[in-house]
């Protein structure tokens, strides 16, 4: 059961365009969200985060909106630059779990982005 | 910088085989995770380990093992390889408790043949 769903495989974008990537979850104890991006040969590195009592969290030119209700969060790149294709993936985390959850992530399928010059 | 860094980039094993794929993070966290990574089923965790000596089950812990005898090395074992963990696997890192960013080391794709 996939507690955390990237619908979209793939996006592809113009530079200098907004590229929204899209996150569902089902799980409503998850209570913080974190967004990571992926190089082919790398490990994912930490982009952005967002924690349930904020709706949005902005970093420059990311900015990730949460929506509780839906349970959605999404991850707004504005202006898309060539640098940033990438597999980006959602993760989730319930920071009451406590015992041994010892900050443990739920991670979506991932989204490969592709800005076009 | 943290650094996460994983023995092999790549690797090439044959069924049956025992398997061991090695973590080392250079900068005293506590948490220490392994997961595959599969096309169109994203991160899953197999193992994670909190402290020297403790570890738990992740989602897909069935077919590995783990060791973390000291605090900067996390192992992963297969103790009897199938062609079905041919995957890529990433080591990770966090601070302790209530620290969610995790740090990634490369990653070893590996291949069972």
């Amino acid at each position: 059961d996939q507690q955390v769903k990237q619908n979209s495989p793939s996006l592809s974008v113009q530079e200098g365009r907004i590229s929204i990537l899209n996150c569902d979850y089902t799980n409503s104890m998850f209570d913080y969200f974190l967004w990571y991006k992926k190089y082919p040969a790398e490990g994912p590195t930490f982009l952005i985060s967002i924690s349930s009592i904020k709706d949005k969290n902005e970093d420059g030119r990311f900015t990730v909106f949460l929506n509780k209700s839906a349970k959605h969060l999404s991850l707004h790149i504005v202006p898309s630059q060539p640098g940033d294709s990438a597999v980006y993936f959602c993760a989730a985390s319930d920071t009451n779990a406590g015992g041994t959850s010892y900050g443990k992530l739920t991670f979506g399928q991932g989204t490969i982005l592709t800005v076009h010059p | 910088d943290v650094k996460v860094t994983q023995s092999s980039r790549y690797l090439v094993k044959r069924t049956g085989e025992k398997v061991f794929l090695e973590c080392v993070q250079d900068m005293d966290h506590e948490n220490m995770f392994w997961y595959r990574q599969d096309p169109g089923l994203g991160l899953r965790l197999i193992y994670f380990s909190y402290d020297v000596k403790m570890k738990e089950k992740g989602d897909i812990p069935e077919g590995y093992s783990v060791s973390r005898e000291k605090k900067e090395r996390f192992s992963l074992i297969l103790e009897s390889a199938s062609t079905n963990q041919t995957s890529m696997y990433l080591c990770a890192s966090s601070w302790g408790v209530g620290a969610y960013e995790q740090y990634f080391g490369p990653g070893t794709r590996l291949t069972v043949t």
